[in-house]
């Protein structure tokens, strides 16, 4: 199985803030490296797709990016409705896998 | 744009099968991939499996043996079987679709929560 190692496990940040979210995989996955967000008691959502592809509706804030099997997902001045877990998730190879999540908190 | 909504039982006892059906509204299941995906309580994600409208398969090797994915084209649904529960097996599933350029889970239902107990 491909591992997604994601760090940090919870991050406290303010309004404003620029928040880095990372993801290593454990061998080559090209660009099949998607990003969701999760709301308490919601379902996730898709914000980034392909390493780096915004979904239509998110903000541009929201962007992402690699170097090698390490992947950014980047905040760029973090709002309110940001609160929330966040995962990344290949899809290179079966079975597709997440990783563990970080959760940003207000500080 | 396409909506989905998981429907079953919320509680389950061990030993026996959970089953879960997901209706798909908004657009034909004859297209996409379409999965099932859990969450165990204040705990991370795990992909179970996807299934095509063909009735290809693919499934999580950790669930392989307990798991079997079904569709039905003509309802515009597609199902989850989970033999075998356990507690370890209480958790939201959710249903998902299946970008199917990038391979990324693009639309999701609310989930639900199945827990397995006495």
């Amino acid at each position: 199985d491909i591992q997604m190692t994601q760090s940090p496990s919870s991050l406290s940040a303010s309004v404003g803030d620029r928040v880095t979210i990372t993801c290593r995989a454990s061998q080559t996955i090209n660009n099949f490296l998607h990003w969701y967000q999760q709301k308490p008691g919601k379902a996730p959502k898709l914000l980034i797709s392909g390493t780096s592809s915004l979904q239509s509706g998110v903000p541009s804030r929201f962007s992402g990016s690699a170097s090698g099997t390490d992947f950014t997902l980047t905040i760029s001045s973090l709002q309110p409705e940001d609160f929330a877990a966040y995962y990344c998730q290949q899809s290179f190879g079966t079975p597709w896998t997440f990783g563990q999540g970080t959760k940003v908190e207000i500080k | 744009q396409v909506q989905l909504q998981e429907s079953g039982p919320g509680l389950v006892k061990p030993s026996e099968t959970l089953s879960l059906t997901c209706s798909v509204s908004g657009g034909s299941i004859s297209s996409y991939y379409w999965s099932w995906i859990r969450q165990p309580p204040g705990k991370g994600l795990e992909w179970i499996g996807y299934i095509y409208y063909t009735g290809s398969t693919n499934y999580n090797p950790s669930l392989k043996s307990r798991v079997t994915i079904s569709i039905d084209t003509s309802k515009n649904q597609f199902s989850l079987k989970l033999s075998s529960v356990t507690a370890a097996d209480t958790a939201v599933y959710y249903c998902a679709s299946v970008d199917t350029a990038m391979v990324a889970f693009d639309f999701w239902g609310q989930g639900t929560l199945v827990t397995v107990s006495s």
